[in-house]
């Protein structure tokens, strides 16, 4: 089965400070990784993913994550916060089937400070 | 622009009542999901259909059915609220296994529905 973990269900940085929101999954199989954005009342969009190839995977709005399969990892970074990337972060791993199913994590809130 | 659209965006339903959540999408795609949201859980799969007239059960299905008559549309019903139902239901699509290959796990959200059950 296919699981994934956020540390952190809320994450507090200053304006101008490093993004670090952290993801650790399971999968018995090669894993397809997701990181979606939830903006205030809003659904979810993509900001990057990774399925196979480079493992430094580069996004929209400046965020990048990479792939550790050692440490079963997918943590996302952004090297400067804004106060516009103030959202609910969520990490996702695919599921084993044929159907394109999704496994998310719990989320993170994140709250960017002036 | 691709788009999933949801019929509403807030919702205000009584105990017992029948609901109606529906869910559109334009990009051709054969899957479509229903979530919903709560703080602490996540995104939580209730029903997903992979082609019309098909559907298969998620996580959390109890209290809830679907509809897809058409391939474009998805509904998902509660057919008597309950204060517990109350949440941010989320729909999504995506392609195919045979049709999207690396990219059929990459679904696309509508904007949500919050529903409040009083």
């Amino acid at each position: 089965a296919q699981s994934v973990t956020q540390l952190g269900s809320h994450v507090s940085v200053s304006e101008g400070a490093l993004v670090l929101l952290r993801c650790n999954y399971s999968s018995s199989v090669p894993p397809y990784l997701f990181w979606y954005v939830q903006y205030p009342n809003q659904g979810l969009q993509l900001l990057l993913k990774y399925t196979t190839g480079a493992t430094l995977v580069k996004g929209i709005n400046g965020f990048e994550a990479e792939f550790k399969k050692s440490e079963t990892s997918f943590h996302l970074t952004k090297p400067s916060a804004h106060m516009s990337d103030a959202a609910e972060y969520f990490c996702a791993v695919r599921v084993n089937d044929s159907w394109g199913k999704l496994q998310f994590g719990a989320g993170t809130q994140v709250v960017v400070t002036p | 622009d691709v788009k999933v659209t949801q019929s509403s965006r807030y919702l205000v339903k009584r105990t017992g009542e029948k609901v109606f959540l529906e869910c559109v999408q334009d990009m051709d795609h054969e899957n479509m999901f229903w979530y919903r949201q709560d703080p602490g859980l996540g995104l939580r799969l209730i029903y997903f259909s992979y082609d019309v007239k098909m559907k298969e059960k998620g996580d959390i299905p109890e209290g809830y059915s679907v509809s897809r008559e058409k391939k474009e549309r998805f509904s998902l019903i509660l057919e008597s609220a309950s204060t517990n139902q109350t949440s941010m239901y989320l729909c999504a699509s995506s392609l195919s296994f045979f049709r999207g290959r690396s990219s059929y796990n990459e679904q696309f959200f509508g904007p949500g529905t919050r529903l409040t059950v009083l």
